[in-house]
């Protein structure tokens, strides 16, 4: 079984501030792990991924993500909000092949 | 780049009225999903496909919903009796399968009046 939390439904930054959006997972698996975007009334864009390797993980729009086994986490970080990167992001694992776990969102927005 | 496309970007139908939503995965991609997201809810899993049957379906995937991969491009999800509940965006997704990603497409917005 897989599951995923992210903690904070909504998050609010500054223009130029820090980004940290939290996700936990359960897997009893070694995890795939992603992060999505999604802008209003639009599909699911991939930020970045992480499957083996480096636990570091970049991703398009200066995103990136660190991989935590010992804390089951996998927080997407980005060290300059944008006006552009308010939007709905989603944390997901699934395993080999299998289906992905989403968690419940968390909708960033940015203030100028 | 591939990308998995979905057809009709939005539907609108009766309750009680069968829809069928499109997909054409990647070319060369073996294993296939369906997922829908209720208006300002997550994404849920419905139904995962693989060497032509299902291979796992969640509790939301019942009587009501079958999928089907005609010729060897589409993959389809039919909805055969629509309820009001219905109405949500469904994404197809796809996958070669190893560590490979899911690609989603753009999913097409059901509309149940």
């Amino acid at each position: 079984a897989q599951s995923v939390t992210q903690l904070g439904s909504h998050v609010s930054v500054s223009e130029g501030a820090l980004v940290l959006l939290r996700c936990n997972y359960s897997s009893s698996v070694p995890p795939y792990l992603f992060w999505y975007v999604q802008y209003p009334n639009q599909g699911l864009q991939l930020l970045l991924k992480y499957t083996t390797g480096a636990t570091l993980v970049k991703g398009i729009n200066g995103f990136e993500a660190e991989f935590k086994k010992s804390e089951t986490s996998f927080h997407l970080t980005k060290p300059s909000a944008h006006m552009s990167d308010a939007a709905e992001y989603f944390c997901a694992v699934n395993t080999n092949a299998g289906k992905s776990t989403f968690g419940d969102g968390t909708t960033l927005t940015v203030k100028p | 780049e591939p990308e998995v496309t979905q057809t009709p970007s939005h539907q609108v139908t009766q309750m009680g009225q069968e829809v069928i939503l499109r997909c054409v995965p990647i070319s060369n991609h073996l294993y296939f999903y369906w997922y829908r997201q209720i208006l300002g809810q997550k994404v849920e899993f419905l139904v995962s496909f693989y060497n032509n049957e299902i291979s796992e379906k969640s509790e939301i995937f019942d009587d009501q919903f079958s999928v089907e991969r005609p010729d060897g491009s589409n993959f389809t999800l039919k909805i055969r009796s629509t309820k009001l509940e219905d109405s949500a965006m469904y994404f197809c997704a796809s996958t070669g399968g190893g560590t490979d990603t899911q690609y989603f497409g753009p999913g097409t917005r059901l509309t149940v009046l």
